[in-house]
């Protein structure tokens, strides 16, 4: 069975640039989540998706981050524009339902100079 | 204080056992994890026990729960290389609610 696939693994980018990272989650996952993992720290959730709807969005700098899931399969979330503080792993991860076992995907390494 | 507290280091000798504790505030956490995440990997669950369990054994894992003290432990047996890795205590409440992870224990295993 596919894991939940995330790309691109690495970005670097300047601040005040856009981003965007994508999650393809594991096949007949309704729920999707979003993570940020800044060094040193544990995953920190960001939003979650039930199938194409919100669940959570709480912790999200709506401000400049936004995540979207139309069709209730692949994610994408994106940070417009990027601080120096957006520098963290954003990982993805994926659930039959929700309050069962996250599967997660390898993250994408974001760098903001 | 944090939510969830670890201690960042531990190292232990190939062969002896591991013992990585974490301490949590919230009396509500009805499920509580641990995870482990090595280099370039996806974070990977180990284990996990219910809030109405003291203690669970899988392998070479035993996990041990204090609710009371609300205070975790994660003890793996004859430690081996692969076993380097960080090892993230979790919980949880009731319902849907979100995983709170902790900063994670780095274990480093000498050969």
């Amino acid at each position: 069975e596919a894991g939940v696939a995330q790309s691109p693994r690495y970005k670097i980018i300047e601040k005040r640039q856009s981003v965007a990272f994508w999650c393809n989650p594991i096949s007949g996952h309704a729920t999707l989540y979003w993570y940020q993992q800044i060094l040193g720290q544990g995953p920190k959730l960001l939003i979650q998706f039930q199938n194409n709807g919100v669940v959570d969005d709480s912790q999200l700098p709506k401000d400049r981050f936004s995540a979207e899931r139309l069709k209730g399969v692949d994610s994408t979330l994106k940070i417009q524009p990027a601080k120096l503080e957006d520098s963290a792993v954003y990982l993805c991860a994926s659930s039959l339902g929700q309050g069962s076992e996250q599967f997660f995907g390898p993250g994408t390494r974001l760098t903001v100079l | 204080g944090e939510d969830v507290e670890q201690s960042l280091f531990l190292s232990v000798r190939e062969g002896d056992s591991s013992v990585i504790n974490c301490t949590y505030t919230d009396s509500s956490s009805t499920y509580l994890y641990w995870y482990k995440q090595e280099p370039g990997a996806g974070l990977q669950l180990l284990t996990y026990i219910f809030s109405n369990m003291d203690m669970k054994q899988d392998q070479r894992l035993t996990v041990l729960l204090n609710k009371k003290d609300k205070h975790l432990s994660l003890r793996i047996a004859d430690t081996q290389t692969g076993d380097s890795a960080i090892y993230f205590c979790v919980r949880r409440g009731s319902g849907n609610t979100p995983l709170v992870f902790g900063k994670g224990t780095r274990l480093s295993v000498i050969a």
